[in-house]
């Protein structure tokens, strides 16, 4: 079957760095995403990979292997802000996008 | 203003009644979504439109049917809700080129008594 794995909660100080990961199975695989979402809000879109490696964008970078089926999201310089759900998504070999069950972010003072 | 509305923003139900969620975009977009999320669950897709004239159950497509409008419209009906379809229920859109990054709209939460 199809599966997406990641932490269900992490705790983290504010300035640290933290990084979430995802393992996933899927027939087949076009690409992965993560997204953030705050408690009671939409998700909305941070990074997506296709090709391994590491893609950077300000604080926040994603890095894929493809041969692993592992992924994570780093987050740096971490702000109270930055406390939300952050979600794992794969595409499968039918465009089917497959979602985690998300990781719950606590950042402390 | 958003580019993915949707309406209601929070609904209060009784089992057995008929309910529609309704969600309309400006982004030009061709793919709209119905997903609804669950307490410690990932997002679990209803159905999906990939035109006007293109529509697909998803994962949990039973007691619910959809009604793509228009390109920039796509309803949500619960033909006879019962206390289990209680979720915050998400709309979103993708543009089928490039990498079909899907945007969200504000989400509806219902509640079935």
């Amino acid at each position: 079957g199809q599966n997406i794995d990641q932490p269900t909660e992490m705790t983290a100080t504010e300035g640290a760095i933290v990084q979430i990961n995802c393992t996933y199975q899927t027939s087949g695989f076009n690409g992965l995403f993560w997204y953030q979402q705050h408690a009671g809000e939409a998700p909305t879109f941070l990074s997506y990979n296709v090709l391994d490696g590491l893609e950077e964008k300000g604080r926040f970078s994603s890095f894929l292997s493809r041969s692993k089926g592992y992924s994570y999201l780093l987050l740096k310089e971490l702000q109270m802000k930055d406390s939300a759900s952050y979600l794992c998504a794969a595409w499968d070999s039918n465009y089917q996008l497959i979602w985690g069950a998300g990781t719950k972010l606590i950042i402390k003072p | 203003d958003a580019d993915v509305t949707q309406t209601p923003r929070n609904r209060i139900t009784k089992t057995g009644k008929r309910i529609m969620l309704e969600c309309s975009q400006t982004k030009g977009h061709d793919r709209m979504y119905w997903y609804r999320q669950d307490p410690g669950l990932g997002l679990r897709l209803i159905y999906y439109s990939f035109d006007v004239k293109d529509i697909n159950k998803g994962e949990i497509s039973d007691g619910y049917s959809v009604s793509r409008q228009a390109q920039a419209k796509f309803s949500l009906s619960l033909e006879s809700a019962i206390p289990n379809q209680t979720a915050l229920y998400f709309c979103a859109t993708s543009d089928r080129t490039g990498q079909d990054t899907q945007y969200f709209g504000p989400g509806t939460r219902l509640t079935v008594l």
